[in-house]
């Protein structure tokens, strides 16, 4: 295990389809983070999870995101009926509790069609 | 709500020479860390140096190192000796609950 993992790495989709992103932490880490960046942006926090318990979402995560993190290992987020204002690129992190620092991933660029 | 301002969207430095990259924010948190992230080209982000807000020592990381002055809420990135590899995005970013980014200053390094 060398560090975090997303896949895929690119999605290009429809506008209104699903799309399913899956985020592998680096296995000892017990905190799980999906950020969104946008081109000439910082990452933006969406949700975290401690182990399996989601405790934190930010407003930008609509209705039409979700994330679960069911075995408290890797993490899938959804978002349903996709719009052009979700192309960006998502990118997941991974950290023991604070105060330590978080792993990033690749990301997964997603351009909606 | 925690911001943080990066006031330089682009920076250049030739290489073997000094810059300083800013960063301010805001908060009324008195326990909190803060991190410069860099970001490559088409690469991940990795930590580049880190900073507990109890910690009035500024920390060092080898040719990177950080001006720290809590009163001001200011968080500044000098990298010294730049070398053509420190070229990418430089993140600034705050936490406490969650992390808070800024909108990153691009570094440019001449040869």
């Amino acid at each position: 295990d060398t560090g975090v993992s997303q896949d895929p790495r690119h999605k290009i989709t429809k506008r209104g389809q699903n799309v399913t992103f899956r985020c592998d932490p680096i296995s000892e880490h017990n905190r799980l983070y999906w950020y969104r960046q946008t081109l000439g942006q910082g990452p933006e926090f969406l949700t975290y999870f401690q182990n399996e318990a989601q405790l934190e979402k930010s407003r930008l995560l609509s209705d039409r995101f979700s994330a679960e993190r069911p075995k408290g290992s890797f993490s899938t987020l959804e978002i349903q009926r996709t719009e052009q204002g979700d192309s960006a690129m998502y990118l997941c992190a991974s950290s023991f509790s604070l105060p330590n620092e978080q792993f990033f991933g690749p990301g997964t660029r997603l351009t909606v069609l | 709500a925690q911001t943080v301002t990066q006031s330089q969207p682009e920076m250049s430095v030739q290489e073997a020479e000094t810059v300083t990259l800013s960063c301010t924010y805001d908060t009324s948190e008195s326990d909190y860390y803060l991190f410069w992230y860099k970001q490559p080209p088409s690469r991940q982000m990795i930590l580049v140096i880190r900073q507990e807000a109890y910690k009035q020592q500024n920390a060092t990381e080898n040719r990177f190192s950080v001006n720290f002055q809590k009163a001001a809420k200011s968080f500044s990135l000098k990298i010294s000796d730049s070398q053509l590899g420190d070229a990418a995005m430089y993140f600034c970013a705050y936490r406490s609950h969650d992390m808070r980014f800024g909108a990153g200053t691009r570094l440019t390094v001449k040869p």
